[in-house]
């Protein structure tokens, strides 16, 4: 049973386009919904997070989008990079349990020049 | 800059054998995780703790066992290892929201 889905499984884009990486989730007690990245051949790191009380959250060129009513998040790259090749996980976890997420099943993402 | 290491970073293995992973946390955080990585389920949980002493189930925790015998150190043992437990295996601490994997250990049992 996945409690977290991610779409689409992979994504080719041109370098300069927005990328849009989506996530749903089905346990309305999950709180707190990280991304981390991970780059080829290397662990996952925290990319950006939000929580339940916001619909939006902003780093650079990286944005969250929340929809509680539908569960479900995206998260957005604009002016997309090689750089930002990798493979991209929606993870979620309630309060309750502090820091023990639940990781979607990734989307690998290539930006090509 | 978070620091987890773990060790060996590959392994081959026999089905039937003994295989232990080890972790290392320099951080001083109380909370430590095994996670398993396999192509199109993403990252799932084995077990975890909650400080020295302590481990929980995760989502996954059978053929696993884990142990936590001091705040920085936190080994999964795999007791007789199978060809399905064929995986990369990511350790690691967490404090505040934030989790910080070490680099990985790719385990091969044949």
């Amino acid at each position: 049973q996945q409690q977290v889905r991610q779409s689409p499984q992979s994504l080719t884009v041109w370098e300069g386009e927005t990328t849009i990486l989506n996530c749903s989730y089905e346990d309305s007690t999950f709180d707190y919904f990280p991304w981390y990245r991970q780059f080829p051949g290397k662990s996952p790191a925290l990319l950006i997070a939000i929580s339940l009380v916001s619909n939006k959250k902003e780093d650079g060129r990286f944005t969250i989008f929340f929809n509680k009513r539908e569960k479900k998040l995206s998260l957005h790259i604009t002016d997309s990079q090689p750089g930002d090749s990798a493979t991209y996980f929606c993870a979620a976890s309630t309060a309750s349990s502090g820091q023990k997420l639940v990781f979607g099943q990734g989307t690998i993402l290539k930006v090509y020049l | 800059e978070a620091a987890v290491t773990q060790s060996p970073r590959n392994k081959v293995a026999v089905t039937g054998g003994k295989v232990t992973l080890s972790c290392n946390q320099t951080n001083n955080h109380n909370n430590m995780y095994w996670y398993r990585q396999d192509t199109g389920h993403g990252l799932r949980l084995i077990h975890y703790s909650y400080g020295a002493g302590s481990t929980e189930k995760g989502d996954i925790p059978d053929g696993y066992k884990a142990s936590r015998p001091s705040q920085e150190n936190f080994s999964l043992i795999l007791e007789l290892a199978t060809p399905s437990q064929t995986s990369v295996y990511f350790c690691a601490s967490g404090q505040k929201n934030t989790l910080y994997f070490g680099a990985g250990t790719r385990l091969s049992v044949l």
